[in-house]
């Protein structure tokens, strides 16, 4: 059975400081999806990490993805007030043409002002 | 419309009720997911439609009845719900590997 593990579960961080979220996976993937969550809203993809060494950023988020290692990471850097959210992996299991998430228990971020 | 849209946003019922959640995507993708977000759960994948066909019945209780009428739109029809059924439940729609979320039912079982 596919488990996902993230760490740290709480983040409460100062703005202008960098951190690092942590995502692991039990099986064998090379598809692996970010996503936000805002309290009462809906799940925003962030990122789509499709191969061994994919490396995405977008603004103060970067994101990486090592499948030999199982292991993503999400980083933060400078952070500010508005990446206060939910961020949740989530690792992918396809067949029949479809694709089977399994997501993570999610990292709740507060960045204090 | 555009995107995956939900309705209602917002449900309460009692355990003995029966209604319906809607999903409805406007994106031209063929597959349709269901899932379910409790408060101490990471989301739980629920069902999965591909071309209106059932792929996926994640050991869901029968209480829980999906339906595909076209690949535009998914239901989930609920009757007698119990109250740990209370959660936030979230339709997506893929073409391809990313996957869409549409804002939520908010479901309140009494």
């Amino acid at each position: 059975e596919l488990k996902v593990e993230q760490n740290p579960l709480f983040l409460s961080m100062q703005e202008g400081k960098n951190y690092t979220i942590y995502c692991n996976y039990s099986t064998t993937s090379d598809r692996l999806y970010w996503y936000r969550q805002d309290p009462g809203k809906s799940l925003e993809s962030l990122f789509v990490l499709l191969s061994n060494g994919a490396v995405k950023q977008e603004g103060r988020l970067m994101a990486s993805l090592d499948t030999k290692a199982r292991l993503s990471t999400l980083h933060i850097t400078a952070a500010v007030h508005d990446l206060s959210a939910t961020y949740f992996c989530a690792v992918d299991e396809s067949f029949s043409g479809t694709y089977k998430y399994i997501f993570g228990t999610g990292t709740r971020l507060k960045v204090l002002a | 419309e555009t995107g995956v849209t939900q309705t209602p946003r917002h449900l309460v019922m009692g355990m003995t009720n029966k209604k319906s959640l809607k999903c409805e995507q406007h994106l031209g993708h063929n597959a349709m997911y269901w899932y379910k977000q409790s408060a101490k759960k990471p989301l739980e994948l629920m069902f999965v439609y591909n071309f209106k066909e059932q792929t996926e019945n994640n050991s869901v209780p029968s209480r829980f009845s999906p339906e595909c009428p076209n690949s535009s739109h998914l239901f989930l029809h609920l009757h007698t719900l119990q109250p740990e059924d209370s959660a936030l439940y979230l339709c997506a729609s893929s073409q391809d590997v990313e996957q869409f979320f549409g804002p939520g039912t908010r479901l309140t079982v009494l």
